[in-house]
């Protein structure tokens, strides 16, 4: 149960886009549809983005979206705006009722 | 609306037992699978536990395997996990999260409340 790997951090500037990877294996991110993604906010409760590698909760802008290739997943941002500074983590199904989170990527807007 | 309400969270010692408790509403709470999650200080999010709708086995990662148990009352809509044998890496807001059923994402977060192991 190891974290899945994602950079510490990243950055753009507003309306720039960025994108964010998670690289598992073939036990979680690459072997699962089950792939979401979160942004937290310092203090506040995780939000989810992205369910099911690509599809966005209700609410969730469409400059938000999700992708899979083999056992990376990635999430990209465009149009970027300071709001959108915070945490985010993947999350991936890794089989038999169990789960992992990637380490996490702080977003700073420039 | 949907709303999860965290509480039984404090200071412990090494080595002693809290149970938390989540108290949902807003939802079908006897249809829905629920998750514990936890972040340590400066640290990420870590799956801690899973309880299915059924109730039946809990499933939790290594960490806590053996130490922890989750468990849930469906006649009060209540969710607990009972820590037992605390570390000081316990430490953590520990946050109650429904499942989204059909995909495995978490939907709904509760505010999350503050367990500190320290003598």
């Amino acid at each position: 149960q190891s974290a899945l790997t994602q950079p510490r951090s990243v950055s753009g500037s507003p309306g720039q886009s960025v994108t964010i990877s998670c690289t598992g294996t073939s036990s979680d991110v690459g072997g699962y549809k089950y792939i979401s993604w979160y942004q937290h906010h310092p203090g506040k409760a995780p939000k989810l983005m992205i369910y099911g590698v690509s599809n966005r909760p209700s609410g969730v802008p469409d400059r938000f979206s999700g992708s899979k290739s083999g056992n990376t997943a990635s999430l990209t941002i465009s149009g970027l705006q300071a709001e959108d500074e915070a945490d985010y983590y993947c999350y991936s199904y890794a089989g038999s009722y169990t789960w992992v989170f990637g380490g996490g990527t702080k977003l700073t807007v420039l | 609306q949907v709303q999860l309400v965290e509480s039984g969270g404090g200071v412990v010692q090494p080595g002693g037992s809290l149970r938390l408790s989540c108290a949902a509403s807003g939802f079908t709470f006897s249809s829905c699978g629920m998750h514990w999650v936890r972040q340590a200080p400066g640290k990420g999010l870590e799956w801690v536990t899973f309880i299915q709708s059924t109730g039946g086995n809990d499933h939790s990662a290594d960490s806590v395997k053996g130490r922890f148990t989750i468990s849930r009352d469906i006649s009060k809509n209540t969710l607990y996990l009972q820590m037992n044998s605390l570390r000081a890496e316990d430490t953590a807001v520990y946050y109650c999260v429904k499942d989204k059923h059909g995909d495995f994402s978490l939907d709904y977060w509760g505010q999350g409340t503050l367990v500190t192991v320290s003598s």
